[in-house]
């Protein structure tokens, strides 16, 4: 089975703060996804990542950089965390294109104060 | 633009009624991917199906069933006899061939009572 692990299951971070949460997949999956969810919006897509160094903006990418140097690894930086970045943060792969099933870590519960 | 309308927020049922989530969908592409994903409280979401548009079979799986109706734009999800395992967040996705982005609705709580 695809395994996708997410460094933390919750952290706390003070505003102005950099923060790194870090994704790992271990079935060599070309697309990695974040996402962040929130109650009411469902899932909106932060970045994503087609290939090593490759990335793309989603719906919502200000505030947030990623970085992907290893195929099996995308992280997502909040460069200046901010109390609306409080979220639960997923992260995802696949195969293919989006087209395809996602495959999702656990989530991280970020809080920012 | 790509749109997912899951208006049921929560639902509440007992053990062993049937019960059918909602979900509609808006797409100007002619081809385009349906998914549903179940989040249960260990917050990891599982995929449970994908449709794509040109194929509207209803599909039974278990005590699932999905209904897609291309004339109503709607992916709709029935458990049928649900059990307290059932109890998740099931979310409705949608992507477009062209598109690198999946859309999904805000979610539908599902609590499943003995």
């Amino acid at each position: 089975d695809v395994k996708v692990t997410q460094s933390s299951r919750y952290l706390v971070k003070r505003t102005g703060e950099k923060v790194f949460l870090e994704c790992v997949q271990d079935m060599d999956h070309e697309n990695m996804f974040w996402y962040r969810q929130d109650p009411g919006l469902g899932l909106r897509l932060i970045y994503f990542s087609y290939d090593v160094k490759m990335k793309e903006k989603g719906d919502i990418p200000e505030g947030y950089s990623v970085s992907r140097e290893k195929k099996e690894r995308f992280s997502l930086i909040l460069e200046s965390a901010s109390t609306n970045q409080t979220s639960m943060y997923l992260c995802a792969s696949c195969l293919g294109g989006l087209n395809e099933k996602l495959f999702f870590g656990s989530g991280t519960q970020l809080s920012v104060l | 633009a790509q749109k997912v309308t899951q208006a049921q927020t929560e639902i509440s049922v007992v053990e062993k009624e049937d019960v059918t989530l909602d979900c509609v969908y808006e797409t100007r592409d002619t081809t385009y991917y349906l998914f549903w994903y179940k989040q249960p409280p260990s917050g990891e979401l599982v995929f449970l199906i994908r449709r794509n548009s040109f194929d509207e079979q209803n599909e039974i799986s278990g005590r699932y069933s999905w209904n897609f109706q291309k004339s109503t734009s709607s992916f709709n999800f029935t458990i049928t006899a649900s059990q307290v395992v059932d109890s998740a967040v099931y979310f409705c996705a949608l992507s477009e061939s062209n598109n690198n982005d999946m859309r999904f609705g805000a979610g539908t709580r599902l609590t499943v009572k003995p």
